[in-house]
C-alpha cells in the first residue's frame, strides 16, 4: 500500500527558510518521477516541481524557480524553501508520478500524502 | 504554458443527476489529460488519467472523454460520495498545469 507523508510545515516569516520532506513506503520509490504540488487556503492546484527518479532531472515552477530545491534521498523526498514570501503560503503535497519524470509527457500523479502547511507570515 | 480552463466553475446538481464537466486545453495535448476528485479537507485522488481511463477504486458511473483540446468529465448518476471539486491536469509537458476547478454541490 503506498503511503506519503509529509512534514516540515510551520510558520515562518518572510525571508526565511523552511525544509518539507516527504517520506515514501510501499513502492520502489527510486523508480518513480515525484512532485510538490501546493495549494494556497481556500484556491486550486498549482505544481510546483518535480524530479526525476534517479534525480538527474529536476524542473521548477517559474514562481519558485531560484528559491525552491527538490531532492531526494533513500525513501525521502525533500523540498528546500528559501527566501519564502507571503505568497508562498500553502498545503504542500508531495505526490508519486506514475512513471519515472524523465522525460515528457509525464504521468499522472497516481498517490498523494495529505500535505503539510506552511504560513509565512511576520 | 498550457493553459487550462474549467466550465462551469460550479453546479448545482440532485442525486441522480447526469453531470457533465468539461476542460479546455490552450493547445494540443493529445489524450494527457487527467482529472483529479477533491473533497473537503482532504488531499486530491487521482480519478481518470490519460482522458479516459478510470483509476481503480472509482465506479463506473465516472467517464472520461476528449483529445486534444477539449476534454469532459461525466458523471452519469451522481452519488452523495460525488459531491467534491474536479480538477484538470495536463501532464503534456512542463510546468504542468491544473484548471481552477469544478465544484460540485447539493442543490
Amino acid at each position: 500500500q503506498v503511503h506519503l507523508v509529509e512534514s516540515g510545515g510551520g510558520v515562518v516569516q518572510p525571508g526565511r527558510s523552511l525544509r518539507l520532506s516527504c517520506t515514501a513506503s510501499g513502492f520502489t520509490f527510486s523508480n518513480y518521477g515525484m512532485h510538490w504540488v501546493r495549494q494556497a487556503p481556500g484556491k486550486g492546484l498549482e505544481w510546483v516541481t518535480l524530479i526525476s527518479h534517479d534525480g538527474s532531472n529536476t524542473v521548477y515552477a517559474e514562481s519558485v524557480r531560484g528559491r525552491f530545491t527538490i531532492s531526494r534521498d533513500q525513501n525521502t523526498l525533500f523540498l528546500q524553501m528559501n527566501s519564502l514570501r507571503p505568497e508562498d503560503t500553502a498545503l504542500y503535497y508531495c505526490a508519486k508520478d506514475r512513471g519515472i519524470s524523465g522525460s515528457y509527457p509525464l504521468g499522472p500523479f497516481n498517490y498523494w500524502g495529505q500535505g503539510t502547511l506552511v504560513t509565512v507570515s511576520s | 504554458d498550457i493553459q487550462m480552463t474549467q466550465s462551469p466553475s460550479s453546479l448545482s446538481a440532485s442525486v441522480g443527476d447526469r453531470v457533465t464537466m468539461t476542460c479546455r486545453a490552450s493547445q494540443n495535448i493529445k489524450d494527457y489529460l487527467n482529472w483529479y476528485q477533491q473533497k473537503p479537507g482532504k488531499a486530491p485522488k487521482l480519478l481518470i488519467f490519460a482522458a479516459s481511463d478510470l483509476q481503480g477504486g472509482f465506479p463506473s458511473r465516472f467517464s472520461g472523454s476528449g483529445s486534444g483540446t477539449d476534454f469532459t468529465l461525466t458523471i452519469s448518476s451522481l452519488q452523495p460520495e460525488d459531491y467534491a471539486t474536479y480538477y484538470c491536469q495536463q501532464s503534456y509537458n512542463v510546468p504542468v498545469t491544473f484548471g481552477p476547478g469544478t465544484k460540485v454541490d447539493i442543490k
